[in-house]
């Protein structure tokens, strides 16, 4: 079945850093989404990316969307206390298994002030 | 405004209970998911499903069944609970139309002990 690997798992950056997180998956994807979820909240929708090469930024947040459509990326420029959480992407399965939805492992983000 | 309304929030089983985590949205959405996310861990696809009468397994079916018998309603019954079935179980749901963004519930933590 379709698999979509995060890394890293975990990451720690002083406040002020940026932060990357990178999605890998198996197959090509049709599009791409990507959540965060707060410390002992649910996820919560950011973006979709659905065309290959696409870039889409949010304030400091960038979402990338590989030319293959097999990878992604979320950049955070210059991280606040408030970007701590969980990001992560989600991948939408064609072909027999529409509608289902693939989230990867995550990315644990810890911003020290 | 409700959304995706799980029910209970919080659970402690015995092992060998069964119980159902209760799920319901009013947003009219086809598609509904269950997923289980552990510790520090990512989100894992129980079943999902794409409208009423329709569900299929996804990565950790095992121990869980679900039924969709109305658009708005997706019960997850444990039938013989297991220690291993601690974790916290989110719902979601989203609209048919290709990539749109899920609506996660707040989450039910359940405890098997």
């Amino acid at each position: 079945g379709q698999q979509v690997m995060q890394i890293p798992q975990y990451q720690h950056v002083q406040e002020g850093e940026d932060f990357t997180t990178y999605c890998n998956s198996s197959t090509t994807l049709s599009n791409i989404q990507w959540y965060k979820q707060r410390p002992g909240g649910h996820p919560v929708f950011l973006i979709q990316l659905v065309k290959s090469g696409e870039v889409k930024k949010q304030k400091r947040l960038t979402f990338q969307f590989g030319e293959a459509k097999k990878n992604s990326s979320l950049h955070i420029t210059a991280t606040q206390t408030t970007d701590v959480g969980t990001y992560f992407c989600a991948a939408n399965a064609g072909g027999t298994s529409y509608g289902k939805l693939t989230f990867g492992q995550g990315t644990i983000l810890t911003v020290h002030p | 405004n409700a959304g995706v309304t799980q029910t209970p929030k919080f659970r402690i089983l015995k092992i060998g209970q069964s119980m159902t985590l209760q799920c319901t949205q009013d947003m009219n959405h086809n598609y509904m998911y269950w997923y289980r996310q552990d510790p520090g861990m990512g989100l894992k696809l129980i079943y999902y499903s794409v409208g009423a009468g329709i569900t299929d397994k996804g990565e950790v079916p095992n121990g869980y069944n679900v039924s969709r018998s109305t658009t708005e309603d997706f019960p997850l019954r444990l039938e013989l609970a297991a220690p291993s079935q601690t974790s916290v179980y989110f719902c979601a749901s989203r609209d048919r139309s290709h990539g749109t963004e899920a609506f996660f519930g707040q989450g039910t933590r359940l405890t098997v002990v």
